[in-house]
């Protein structure tokens, strides 16, 4: 059963444009993740907050922002898609920090034209 | 930092057979163990984890795997697979020491054949 929510679920735009992800999580957690997973299914870690405290902040592109509005929510901001940036994204939640088991989303998949 | 490996990109096998997903990992201290299974186009689900305590794990739906020190692995195993189990099977390592990134592999692709 979902209790991690991603919305869109697809999203085309085109070079330039700005979108966003939002994802909401059902299950009480205090951790909240971000991962890029390419055309080949590797999986980055992009982000993570914990009780809406940035945590993990990886080496991407400054177009790219996060936000935390309280310990549910952890949405996602591309200022200026790339072609690059075309992949899916999947948000991810835990109960606390490094516990083995992570709660995923069904992916946004963002095609940029 | 930790870092996980996956030796086989692509396994296929027939419906019935037993199957061994190999995972590797490389980290110096305690360091959590799991593994997650996606099927096309869905996000990725939790199938079990290890810590500490029995090798030996069990997971949903008749997933066990197993840790060794030793080796550096946690292998995930199934006695007999069904057609539904065709997806992709991602280890991941979480390191307890609090780096607060959980790295995955870069994913087995399982084909069970009817």
């Amino acid at each position: 059963e979902t209790a991690v929510f991603q919305t869109p679920n697809y999203h085309v735009t085109q070079v330039g444009n700005e979108v966003s992800f939002n994802c909401k999580q059902t299950l009480g957690h205090d951790t909240m993740y971000w991962y890029k997973q390419d055309s080949k299914k590797l999986l980055k870690i992009m982000f993570s907050y914990n009780n809406k405290q940035l945590i993990v902040n990886e080496t991407v592109p400054r177009r790219f922002s996060p936000q935390s509005s309280d310990k549910a929510h952890l949405n996602l901001r591309i200022k200026s898609v790339e072609p690059e940036d075309s992949a899916v994204y999947l948000c991810a939640s835990s109960w606390g920090v490094n516990t083995g088991q992570l709660y995923f989303g069904e992916g946004s998949k963002l095609t940029v034209l | 930092t930790q870092t996980v490996s996956q030796s086989d990109a692509h396994v296929t096998v027939f419906e019935g057979d037993s199957v061994e997903l190999r995972c590797n990992y490389s980290y110096g201290g305690s360091i959590y163990l799991s593994w997650y299974i996606q099927h096309h186009g869905r996000g990725l689900q939790f199938l079990l984890k290890y810590y500490s305590g029995n090798p030996v794990v069990q997971g949903v739906n008749g997933f066990e795997a197993e840790f060794s020190k030793s080796d550096s692995s946690f292998h995930l195993r199934k006695a007999s697979v069904h057609w539904s189990d065709s997806a992709v099977y991602f280890c991941a390592a979480s390191a307890s020491g609090g780096n607060y990134k959980p790295t995955f592999g870069k994913g087995t692709s399982l084909v069970v054949h009817p």
